[in-house]
Order: C-alpha cells, then sequence, then structure tokens
C-alpha cells in the first residue's frame, strides 16, 4: 500500500522568501512518481511538478524544485521567492511509474504568503 | 494542452434526488478517468477507475449502487450519485489519463471540480 504524509497543515511566509513544504511516503513499489499539486480556493487542481523514482536530478519547474531524496523517502517541495498568488492549499501525491494511474494525495499543507 | 471539463460546476439539490455530474476530456481522448471527492478542509479520495466501455472499479467504502459510473466514449465520464442525502454534499473532481508532459508517457488531468449541495 502506497501513503504519503504531509506534517505541516499550516505555514505563514513572507513575501520574496523561500519556503519548503515537507513530503514523505512509503511505498513498496520499485518504480513511483511523485507529484505536487497547488489547489487555490477555487477548487481546481493545478498541476506543479513530477519527480520519477529513477529520476536522478530533482525536478525544477520554474519558481518550483523538488527535493528528492530516495533514501528517505523524502520528496520536499521547494518554492523560490514566494508570492502572494502563491496562497493556497497544497498536495504531495504519489502513482505507481508505468503510467499515470491512481493518485494517492497526501493531506495537504496550508500555505499563506504574508505581504 | 490538455484540458478537462466538468457540469454543473455548482448543483443544489433536495435529499433523495439523484445528481449527475459529467467529465469530458476537451481534446484528448481518455481511456481511463477517475473521480475523486473532497470534504472541506480535508484531501482528495479517490472513489473510483473510470474505463471506457467497462465496469468502474470502486475503491473500498465507495458504495457502486450510490455512486453509479458510466464512461461510454472516449471523452466522457459520467458520476451520479443516487438518492443524495445531505452527506454526499461535498466537492467532486475528475480526472482523465492523456498525453504526457515532462518526460512522463502519460499524466493526469484534472477538471475543475462540481460542488454539491444537498438540502
Amino acid at each position: 500500500a502506497q501513503k504519503i504524509t504531509q506534517t505541516q497543515p499550516g505555514m505563514f511566509v513572507q513575501e520574496k522568501e523561500a519556503v519548503t513544504l515537507d513530503c514523505t511516503y512509503d511505498t513498496s513499489d520499485q518504480s513511483y512518481g511523485l507529484f505536487w499539486y497547488k489547489q487555490p480556493s477555487s477548487g481546481e487542481m493545478i498541476f506543479l511538478i513530477y519527480q520519477g523514482s529513477y529520476d536522478e536530478q530533482n525536478a525544477t519547474e520554474g519558481r518550483y524544485s523538488l527535493n528528492f531524496q530516495k533514501a528517505r523517502k523524502s520528496a520536499n517541495l521547494v518554492i523560490s521567492a514566494s508570492q502572494l498568488g502563491d496562497s493556497a492549499m497544497y498536495f504531495c501525491a504519489m502513482s505507481p511509474y508505468s503510467s499515470a494511474s491512481k493518485i494517492i494525495f497526501g493531506s495537504g499543507t496550508r500555505l499563506s504568503i504574508r505581504p | 494542452g490538455a484540458v478537462v471539463s466538468q457540469h454543473p460546476s455548482w448543483v443544489i439539490c433536495k435529499s433523495g434526488t439523484s445528481v449527475k455530474i459529467e467529465c469530458r476530456s476537451l481534446d484528448f481522448q481518455a481511456t481511463t478517468m477517475f473521480w475523486y471527492r473532497q470534504f472541506p478542509k480535508q484531501s482528495l479520495m479517490l472513489m473510483a477507475t473510470s474505463n471506457e466501455g467497462s465496469k468502474a472499479t470502486y475503491e473500498q467504502g465507495v458504495e457502486k449502487d450510490k455512486f453509479l459510473i458510466n464512461h461510454a466514449s472516449l471523452t466522457l465520464s459520467t458520476l451520479t450519485v443516487t438518492s443524495a442525502h445531505p452527506e454526499d454534499s461535498s466537492f467532486y473532481i475528475c480526472s482523465a489519463r492523456g498525453p504526457g508532459t515532462s518526460g512522463r508517457a502519460e499524466t493526469q488531468y484534472f477538471g475543475p471540480g462540481t460542488r454539491l449541495l444537498v438540502l
């Protein structure tokens, strides 16, 4: 069985600062994918970044980077130079690698950016 | 890019009525779609996997007779909440497997969600 754990229910960060959102996972699969999604108050799920379990380099997408530590089973999201528009719920998620089959989500972290 | 739509975006109904929610992939074909439910301030919980032309696969604890799923075409899956009750009030989100990005063979694209309120 797969499990995603996000231990930070909420975070406050000053605008322009970097922020790290924690995510640990548990799986017996050898191959898997890790995702981060952003959910603003409108409810839509916005894909941010993806990391494959066999990818040797940490994924980066603009201001987002994923700090992937396979031995520790962690996949923290780092947002650099935070903006007011970054305020939202952030979900870490996992799925088997071979294809985008069902995705298991963590409990989420509510990020609030202070001006 | 790949777009998934849901209709309606909001629905309010009386207890005991049935509500149908549509999920469409607009610019790609999706053999597999997923239905999630999200209660306020909680995470997304997978309800079922919808496969075109076959029966849906329900997650443990989800009543298949309560939540009817039909995936009649490669671009449309529907979720019908039968005899809805106030405890079914939730945010329902669908997703569809579509063309990959970021080096992946495929990825999931999410619809904007449907808010259901049962009075």
